[in-house]
C-alpha cells in the first residue's frame, strides 16, 4: 500500500447516476490533488487542495464535485457524467510542493460511465 | 505553454540490453524535473527529483540524470521486473497556485523487458 488509499477501486455508473470517489492520506501530507489519466495522454490535473482549501480548478466541468473534509480525507463527487469522462482517477498528496520527495499517489478509481 | 515530451513511447528489451528514455522539455524557470514508474492498474511511483543541470541520481538499475533542455532515465542490464510505464514531468516557477508548483506531465514511455 503507498500511504494513499482509493475507493472503491472500480466503479461503472450510468449517466444519471450520483457517486463519490474517496481518498484518505496518513502521510502527513498538506497537499492532496485529483488527477484524471486516459489512454494515451498525460496526466491531468483536476484540483489542488491545500490545508484544506482548493487553490486550482483547472477548468473541470462542473459535473465534478471536489471535497476536502480535512487534510487526510478528499473527496470527488460526480453526478451526470458523460462516457469520455471514463479514465483512471488518481489521488495524490504531497508536503508542500513535493519537491524532495514527489507526489505519493493512490491505486487510482477505474471509473467506467454507460 | 510549457512542453513534457518523452520517447520512445513504447521501448522493447531484451533482460541485461541497456537503454534509455528521453523527456524533453521547454519551459521557463524549470524548479524541477520528477521520474515516475507506474505499473499497470497502479498508480504512478516516485523515483527521482533533479534540479539542476548536470545533476544525476541513481537507484538500483535507474540512473537520471539532466540538461538543460532535456533529462535522461538510464537502465542498465534491465530485468523483466523493470517493465512499466515511465512519466517524466517538469515543475516550473510559472506553474505556482496558491503554494503549490504544478506540475506538468509527458505521456510517458511504455517499455518492457523480456527474459
Amino acid at each position: 500500500e503507498t500511504g494513499v488509499t482509493q475507493t472503491p477501486r472500480h466503479l461503472v455508473m450510468g449517466m444519471t447516476n450520483k457517486k463519490s470517489l474517496k481518498c484518505e492520506q496518513h502521510l502527513g501530507h498538506n497537499a492532496m490533488y485529483w488527477y484524471k489519466q486516459s489512454a494515451k495522454k498525460p496526466l491531468e490535473l483536476m484540483f489542488v487542495y491545500n490545508f484544506k482549501e482548493q487553490t486550482e480548478n483547472n477548468s473541470v466541468p462542473s459535473r465534478f464535485s471536489p471535497e476536502c473534509p480535512n487534510s487526510s480525507h478528499l473527496f470527488l463527487h460526480l453526478h451526470t457524467l458523460q462516457p469520455e469522462d471514463s479514465a483512471l482517477y488518481l489521488c495524490a498528496s504531497s508536503q508542500g510542493n513535493g519537491g524532495m520527495w514527489g507526489y505519493t499517489f493512490g491505486s487510482g478509481t477505474r471509473l467506467t460511465v454507460v | 505553454e510549457d512542453q513534457v515530451t518523452q520517447s520512445p513511447e513504447a521501448l522493447r528489451l531484451q533482460e541485461g540490453e541497456s537503454s534509455s528514455l528521453n523527456c524533453s522539455y521547454t519551459v521557463s524557470g524549470l524548479r524541477g524535473l520528477f521520474w515516475y514508474r507506474q505499473d499497470p492498474g497502479k498508480g504512478p511511483e516516485f523515483l527521482f527529483t533533479l534540479y539542476s543541470a548536470g545533476e544525476e541520481k541513481e537507484k538500483e538499475r535507474l540512473k537520471a540524470t539532466l540538461t538543460k533542455k532535456e533529462s535522461f532515465l538510464h537502465i542498465t542490464a534491465p530485468k523483466p521486473e523493470d517493465s512499466a510505464t515511465y512519466l517524466c514531468a517538469v515543475q516550473t516557477m510559472l506553474g505556482q497556485s496558491g503554494g503549490s508548483y504544478i506540475p506538468t506531465f509527458g505521456r510517458g514511455t511504455s517499455l518492457i523487458v523480456h527474459p
